[in-house]
């Protein structure tokens, strides 16, 4: 079955740090560029992060820059996000996706079905 | 930043009537724009891609047009099971910007 499996959310202090972890199944992850997408209760879709295939690329939100880094693991077909600096407008649930067509950075086709991270002391 | 503005916010139809969703770019995104429907407690799900393309599985009563600035998202005929939060997205610079969202409610 094709799908992503997000893990590694939870509630965390200000200024604390986590990792998410997206464990992808049924294609050829190495093959694919993926990417974070987070929702703060009630509100819309916000870009995070994106990543090319390799690795070697990588594009961050303003928001983010300088405090999360993403990173994948092509022999373990796992995508990352390592939160540091974490702020209470961090809190959401992150959303691991893939984009749709081969090394390309267009459209997220999969969504995994998220990670909640709750920045509270 | 591209911003997009969706209107209306809320949209209150009955099953079977056309509904009509609206997307505006800040500057032109040329065709690199995308919808997605999210459903309570769900991930979003990509319904149209490169402003008229459907993706795999989606039924043929949903459709994009629009170009530049100005897009649309056409339900022609609404099902029980439409009725969720559409989004859309823009790819054509960084950061990929979503839309508000529109929320598509039962009347």
């Amino acid at each position: 079955e094709v799908q992503l499996l997000e893990s590694g959310g939870g509630l965390v202090p200000p200024g604390g740090s986590l990792r998410l972890s997206c464990a992808a199944s049924g294609f050829t992850f190495s093959s694919y560029a993926m990417g974070w997408v987070r929702q703060a209760p009630g509100k819309g879709l916000e870009w995070v992060s994106s990543l090319s295939a390799d690795g070697e690329a990588t594009y961050y939100a303003d928001s983010v820059k300088g405090r999360f880094t993403i990173s994948r693991d092509n022999s373990k077909d796992t995508l990352y996000l390592q939160m540091n600096s974490l702020r209470a407008e961090d809190t959401a649930m992150y959303y691991c996706a893939k984009y749709r067509t081969v090394f390309g950075v267009d459209w997220f086709d999969l969504w995994g079905q998220g990670a909640l991270v709750t920045v509270s002391p | 930043e591209i911003v997009l503005t969706q209107s209306p916010a809320t949209l209150s139809l009955s099953p079977g009537e056309r509904a009509t969703l609206s997307c505006r770019a800040s500057q032109s995104v040329r065709t690199y724009l995308a919808w997605y429907q999210q459903k309570p407690g769900q991930a979003p799900r990509l319904l149209i891609y490169d402003v008229s393309n459907r993706a795999t599985g989606i039924p043929t009563r949903f459709s994009g047009s629009g170009s530049g600035t100005d897009f649309t998202l056409t339900i022609s005929s609404l099902e029980p099971e439409d009725f969720a939060v559409y989004y859309c997205q823009q790819r054509s610079n960084w950061p990929k910007t979503f839309g508000q969202g529109t929320k598509l409610e039962i009347k």
